[in-house]
């Protein structure tokens, strides 16, 4: 069973469309959860970083957000520039900082 | 240099056959990190390297994978005896220290397609 998964696994969204992906983990002791994005060809390209259930944090069109078990990647009136692979890493505490990644989900924004 | 960066960016190589794969860290960045991305797949850990030493390489699925940090910056990342299986993207990272909450600095990944 997979500790960190992603849904949906692809998403197409009309430009101004907004819409939410998730991340939900399995594991207990969470002691971070990172959002990252993944253009083709590319490494994933850090965007946040959320530490305990009820925190948010923004930037440009994205909110990432965190309860117990699920974190929520929000895209207010996407653009095309946004489509992308989104991908969610957990890690956990008692030592290892060795994340574990989702799968990711595919977004295309089309014009 | 500004960004963690990756040499070669693809290699195509025979089954059979040894690869050198070699990450170049932020400046500075005492923790590096190798994954493995295939296809349709989040990246999959490898190896952890603190320093000079590797810290953890669990990940490292059996023992024709090696990886080497001599002076505590650059790492190079080493296949004996390549397997059709081993194609993937391999990605390098870098943090500043290793502990904490630290983030993740990815390179852009080097494609390796095996024959």
């Amino acid at each position: 069973e997979d500790q960190v998964t992603q849904s949906p696994e692809a998403l197409r969204l009309q430009e101004g469309e907004s819409s939410s992906l998730n991340c939900s983990y399995t594991v207990s002791g969470l002691r971070g959860l990172f959002w990252y994005r993944q253009d083709p060809g590319k490494g994933p390209e850090f965007l946040f970083t959320l530490y305990s259930a009820g925190e948010e944090k923004e930037k440009e069109r994205l909110k990432a957000t965190l309860t117990k078990k699920e974190s929520f990647l929000h895209i207010t009136a996407p653009k095309p520039e946004d489509s992308a692979t989104y991908l969610c890493a957990v890690r956990l505490s008692g030592g290892s900082y060795i994340p574990t990644f989702g799968r990711g989900t595919s977004l295309i924004v089309h014009p | 240099g500004a960004g963690v960066s990756q040499t070669p960016s693809n290699k195509v190589t025979e089954k059979g056959k040894y690869v050198e794969l070699r990450c170049d860290p932020i400046s500075g960045h005492t923790a590096l990190y190798w994954y493995r991305q295939s296809l349709g797949q989040g990246p999959e850990f490898l190896i952890y390297f603190q320093g000079t030493g590797a810290a953890d390489d669990s990940g490292l699925p059996n023992d024709r994978f090696f990886a080497v940090r001599p002076e505590g910056s650059v790492s190079t990342l080493k296949i004996q005896r390549t397997e059709r299986g081993d194609s993937a993207v391999y990605l390098c990272a870098s943090s500043l220290t290793g502990g904490g909450d630290e983030t993740q600095y990815f390179g852009p990944g080097t494609r390796l397609l095996v024959l």
